[in-house]
């Protein structure tokens, strides 16, 4: 089955360290992009990425770090640097046509708590 | 002003009612109009997506995008209790780099 894979499904970061969430997808798409979810906030942008080798950062970039080395792959770091790191995390990817990419479908999402 | 406002609810209804979202949006670039469904602890699962203004249908579900007025709505007819999530409209401009989420309508349906 096609989709995209967010893993862990929980996470438990202690103050100080850095963790990184996983995000695999197997649609073939060009595009992925991280948010985060906080209650009445909305999905805020990270990072994206719309090629192997290349991302950009999205509204809040700050305390976050990306790689993508392989087109299915997209993994979130987040850093000591992230001053409040308690959110939701979601992964999301998207096929390019043109210049225009399609609309995102979504990973089940990462919840990380900071202990 | 928000680029994209959504009330956040939230909404209740009783089963078989028809439900009305609604967004307001502030910048006329945007040009591709999303709906999006997200149950608890889930990830967002797309419903709906249109480029123009008019009516698009798929099911019980109606979307409607009015460019002159900046709003979009999704309309669920005969509504059931498993439509009882978090609805969360998504508006970009030409690329998709820029894609603007309202905070998301909390529906719940009750039998």
């Amino acid at each position: 089955d096609g989709g995209i894979t967010q893993s862990p499904k929980y996470l438990f970061r202690k103050e100080g360290q850095n963790v990184t969430l996983s995000c695999e997808q197997n649609l073939n798409h060009d595009a992925m992009y991280w948010y985060r979810q906080d209650p009445g906030q909305g999905l805020r942008l990270i990072y994206y990425s719309q090629i192997v080798n290349d991302f950009q950062k999205g509204d809040i970039a700050e305390g976050y770090s990306v790689s993508r080395e392989k087109k299915e792959s997209f993994p979130l770091t987040v850093t000591s640097a992230q001053k409040n790191p308690t959110a939701f995390y979601l992964c999301a990817s998207s096929m390019r046509q043109g210049r225009m990419n399609t609309e995102a479908f979504f990973g089940q999402g990462t919840r990380l708590t900071v202990v | 002003q928000k680029e994209v406002e959504q009330d956040p609810g939230p909404l209740s209804v009783p089963e078989g009612a028809i439900v009305s979202l609604n967004c307001t949006y502030s910048n006329s670039a945007f040009q591709y109009f999303m709906w999006y469904r997200q149950y608890s602890r889930k990830g967002p699962e797309l419903l709906m997506y249109t480029y123009s203004s008019g009516n698009k249908e798929d099911g019980r579900f109606t979307a409607q995008v009015d460019k002159s007025s900046k709003y979009i709505s999704l309309f669920i007819r005969d509504s059931q209790p498993s439509d009882s999530a978090t609805y969360l409209c998504a508006i970009a401009s030409g690329g998709y780099q820029k894609v603007t989420f309202g905070t998301g309508t909390k529906l719940q349906v009750i039998p």
